[in-house]
């Protein structure tokens, strides 16, 4: 049972320098996110998609694009990386989006911009 | 807006004690769940304990139990003899379904155990 796998787990970039973290989960859910966690504030949603084929807007989405052309896979890019986006960034999904329904999430990404 | 907040950047509690983890939420929508998480020092996200808006007792699970208080819009973790391996961060969200069912975080509690 994988459930919800981030690759990679750990990555150091440049400034300016571009990369992609890639979400894939094996359970079918229509619903993905995408949260960073900075120190003192909890997780904060950068974008998240509804199904396949579409995304939206989250809390913080500036600086990041995010893509779901199939719907196990929520990818989340970095075109120009900046020492404000150094943060841990978890993948997260669910079947619904009903109140009572349990989010599942990845191990997360710790990612470093020197 | 919905917000979650978590007033106790960090608590201690002595091994076998229990401890009360606090959040307060503010929402406008009469249906709403809530939620409790642990983050370990491994980093993963650990799902513990759902409160739904409607449900009319407190919801437990093992040693966790919510203390919900409509009224005050509080919903307080209750880790009752706590464990060494109870150590960790954690958070308290609610799910916001008009928003993609979007789950808003508080800042979290770090909790430490002591032996």
């Amino acid at each position: 049972n994988a459930g919800v796998t981030q690759t990679p787990k750990f990555r150091v970039l440049k400034t300016g320098q571009s990369m992609t973290l890639l979400c894939a989960q094996d359970m079918n859910h229509e619903y993905m996110y995408w949260y960073r966690q900075d120190p003192g504030m909890g997780l904060r949603l950068i974008h998240y998609s509804v199904g396949e084929g579409t995304t939206a807007k989250g809390e913080v989405p500036d600086g990041y694009n995010v893509s779901r052309l199939k719907k196990q896979n929520f990818l989340l890019g970095l075109e120009s990386a900046a020492p404000s986006q150094t943060s841990v960034y978890f993948c997260a999904s669910n079947l619904g989006s009903t109140m009572n329904t349990e989010a599942f999430f990845g191990q997360g990404t710790r990612l470093t911009v020197v | 807006a919905q917000k979650i907040t978590q007033t106790q950047p960090g608590m201690f509690v002595q091994e076998k004690e229990a401890v009360t983890l606090d959040c307060t939420y503010d929402t406008s929508d009469p249906s709403y769940g809530l939620f409790w998480y642990k983050q370990p020092s491994s980093g993963e996200m650990i799902f513990l304990i759902y409160q739904g808006s409607y449900d009319q007792q407190n919801a437990t699970e093992g040693r966790y139990s919510l203390n919900f208080q409509k009224a005050r819009k509080s919903a307080n973790l209750v880790i009752s003899a706590s464990q060494l391996g109870d150590s960790a961060m954690y958070f308290c969200a609610m799910r916001d379904v008009n928003q993609g069912g979007k789950l808003i975080f508080g800042q979290g509690t770090e909790l430490s155990v002591k032996p």
